[in-house]
């Protein structure tokens, strides 16, 4: 059975960091795309940020970018999000999504993360 | 960037309904069109790929149909369990992937 547990969401202050992880079973982590994706409260969702099997390969939504960095521990079957600068824009539920061929086949229950004073 | 744009926002259905959800890219994708399913609460779940393909366990009810610049979703015969949101995606370009708004549907 497929299973990709986020943690690390809480609330901050605006301008302070987070780092959000992923843990994956059931998959071969290490030939497997990962994504971030996230949805703000009410709202869509919104693809965040996407790193290749072997790490070589990352692309940011532009709302992100300068500000959050995706990695990886292919060791530890593990990918992160460190999300630093936070803005009350990026309160939302952070769920990580497996890269199938050309869509997301995979994904984990979400992390809420809520940037507030 | 490819923007997505999914009608209607919201829809009332009737179990046993036949529904079709429509999405609309503002460049030809050619097939790189993806349906999801997302219930409250829950992560989305892919439905459909490459515009027509059904992700294995989806039931049959669930199809999908166009290329180019327009897609379908159809639920031949709702159920109770398919009220629920649906997105549409595009993986045709690399950065950013963009999803349509939603479409609610909603018991009649």
């Amino acid at each position: 059975e497929v299973q990709l547990v986020e943690s690390g969401g809480d609330l901050v202050q605006p301008g302070g960091s987070l780092r959000l992880s992923c843990a994956a079973s059931g998959i071969t982590f290490s030939s497997s795309g990962m994504n971030w994706v996230r949805q703000a409260p009410g709202q869509g969702l919104e693809w965040v940020s996407f790193i290749s099997a072997s790490g070589r390969t990352i692309y940011n939504a532009d709302s992100v970018k300068g500000r959050f960095t995706i990695s990886r521990d292919n060791a530890k079957k593990s990918l992160y999000l460190q999300m630093d600068s936070l803005r009350v824009e990026d309160t939302a539920v952070y769920y990580c999504a497996r890269q199938g061929e050309n869509n997301f086949d995979y994904w984990g229950q979400g992390t809420l993360v809520t940037v507030s004073s | 960037d490819i923007q997505m744009t999914q009608s209607p926002s919201s829809l009332s259905a009737s179990v046993g309904d036949r529904v079709t959800i429509t999405c609309r890219a503002s460049q030809s994708i050619s097939s790189y069109l993806n349906w999801y399913q997302q219930k409250p609460g829950k992560a989305p779940n892919l439905l459909i790929y490459a515009a027509s393909s059904l992700q294995s366990g989806v039931p049959s009810r669930f199809s999908g149909t166009g290329s180019g610049t327009d897609f379908t979703l159809t639920i031949s015969s709702l159920q109770p369990e398919d009220f629920a949101t649906y997105y549409c995606q595009q993986s045709y370009s690399s950065a950013p992937i963009t999803f349509g708004q939603g479409t609610r549907l909603e018991i009649k």
